[in-house]
């Protein structure tokens, strides 16, 4: 099946630094990409959906400019986590969307740890 | 506005006991519903789909559900459950299909007891 990777699995920074994280479709191409946060024992949320080539739709309550999308290819996505603060710590977990004439599933990353001091 | 309702956020059986994962939906138009298995620290992977046709989907791992519009349920069944299964289970809603936003459930944790 389809597989998507993320980079890195797992980061540490501190208070006011930025994080990026990759999101990459290693064998299909992506127009669409999702992005979801999902605390501790708890539900996946979805922040945004990332349009390759166009800008991010975010949903409601997301601050856009604290976290940036960036689709600039069919298989690469990212994810800017601004001027992080230990409330920002959390599992980041993107998708890709394969769609096609006879699919149209969404393949989830293995996600990534943000933990920031 | 679409939603899900998990019912028990953790569920215990004994190795090769019935699995039973409840899962009713809330939906303004005909639904699409999935379920998905997270491993710890791991992402999410497709267990089932139901998209409109067969309404007893059949999914990975021995697996399956029924889609039930007079409940509103699409609830998560095993016939024996296996140690390997324990994992988080997330039953999630889109109004179009598996590729476009979905809205997950709080999830359940399943534990598989010897």
């Amino acid at each position: 099946g389809a597989v998507v990777s993320q980079h890195p699995s797992w980061v540490i920074c501190k208070s006011g630094t930025s994080v990026k994280i990759e999101c990459r479709s290693l064998d299909f191409q992506a127009t669409t990409m999702f992005w979801y946060r999902q605390f501790p024992k708890q539900s996946l949320m979805l922040m945004a959906t990332s349009n390759e080539g166009s800008k991010a739709t975010y949903e409601q309550g997301v601050e856009k400019d604290k976290f940036l999308i960036n689709h600039a290819s069919l298989t690469l996505s990212t994810l800017t986590v601004t001027s992080a603060h230990p409330e920002d710590s959390s599992f980041y977990i993107c998708s890709a969307r394969e769609a096609g004439v006879t699919t149209d599933t969404q393949y989830f990353g293995p996600g990534t740890r943000l933990t920031v001091l | 506005a679409q939603s899900v309702t998990q019912l028990g956020s953790h569920v215990s059986v004994s190795e090769g006991a019935l699995v039973l994962l409840r899962c009713n939906y809330s939906s303004s138009v005909p639904p699409y519903l999935f379920w998905y298995v997270q491993y710890p620290n791991q992402g999410l992977q497709l267990l089932l789909k139901y998209t409109s046709a067969a309404t007893l989907v059949k999914g990975i791992n021995g697996f399956e559900a029924e889609f039930k519009k007079s409940e509103t349920s699409f609830h998560l069944t095993k016939p024996s459950a296996h140690m390997s299964d324990a994992a988080e289970y997330f039953c999630a809603v889109s109004n179009q299909g598996g590729g476009n936003k979905l809205t997950f459930g709080t999830g359940t944790q399943l534990k598989v007891e010897l």
